[in-house]
């Protein structure tokens, strides 16, 4: 059974840099895109962006100039950093799995597995 | 345009059939994916591609698509089906999309 364990810091002041990593356990990591989704509180989930196994990234414009995602192959881990945090980006982190394929003439993408989730609160 | 629209909320009575809807330009080329999330839990996955449940899901769960406009539809809704449903695809820039979410009541 694949498991996605994610950790951070929970509390961070306004202008710190939000550091959250997920470790993939029981499975490959190889031929998948990982990404990061977030949601905060009482709202919807917003996703945050992406990297597949070969280290190349995707992310949402609203957020590209302030977010890092990298990978640790040899760890099986993938990280996610925000820069210069506002209470804006008070929510619950998410990383998931992401699979893709073909049917017919659309494309499947989906997230097949979640970490639990990690609340980060940006507080002064 | 890139968004997907959901109704925000939909309520159904206990063992009728439901179904949440979820539009969206990108729904022309990519499959739709629909996800359940009940109170302080992560996502889980109910539905993805034409109409594939992952295991586990039970089979009152089932996924439809047409044009712009792809479906979840649960027929027999149960009381544990009460949770905020929301769907997801690519959008053409290759960025991925969430819907605002449906919150299902059942009556």
């Amino acid at each position: 059974q694949v498991l996605l364990h994610q950790w951070g810091a929970g509390l961070l002041k306004p202008s710190e840099t939000l550091s959250l990593t997920c470790a993939v356990y029981g499975g490959s990591f190889s031929g998948y895109y990982w990404s990061w989704i977030r949601q905060p509180p009482g709202k919807g989930l917003e996703w945050i962006g992406e990297i597949n196994h070969s280290g190349s990234t995707k992310y949402n414009p609203s957020l590209k100039s302030r977010v890092t995602i990298s990978l640790d192959t040899s760890k099986n881990q993938f990280s996610l950093k925000v820069r210069s945090v506002t209470a804006a980006d008070t929510a619950v982190y998410y990383c998931a799995r992401v699979r893709y394929g073909g049917q017919g003439s659309l494309e499947i993408w989906y997230f097949d597995l979640w970490g639990r989730g990690t609340l980060v609160t940006v507080s002064s | 345009s890139s968004e997907l629209t959901q109704d925000p909320a939909v309520s159904v009575a206990l063992g009728q059939t439901v179904r949440i809807t979820c539009q969206g330009d990108s729904l022309r080329r990519y499959y739709a994916s629909w996800y359940q999330q009940k109170p302080g839990q992560a996502p889980v996955l109910v539905i993805y591609g034409k109409n594939t449940r992952p295991s586990g899901v039970p089979d009152r769960f089932s996924g439809s698509s047409s044009g712009n406009t792809a479906s979840l539809t649960i027929t027999g809704a149960q009381a544990e089906d009460e949770a905020d449903y929301y769907c997801n695809s690519r959008d053409s820039s290759g960025d991925h999309l969430f819907g605002g979410g449906t919150k299902l009541t059942v009556l």
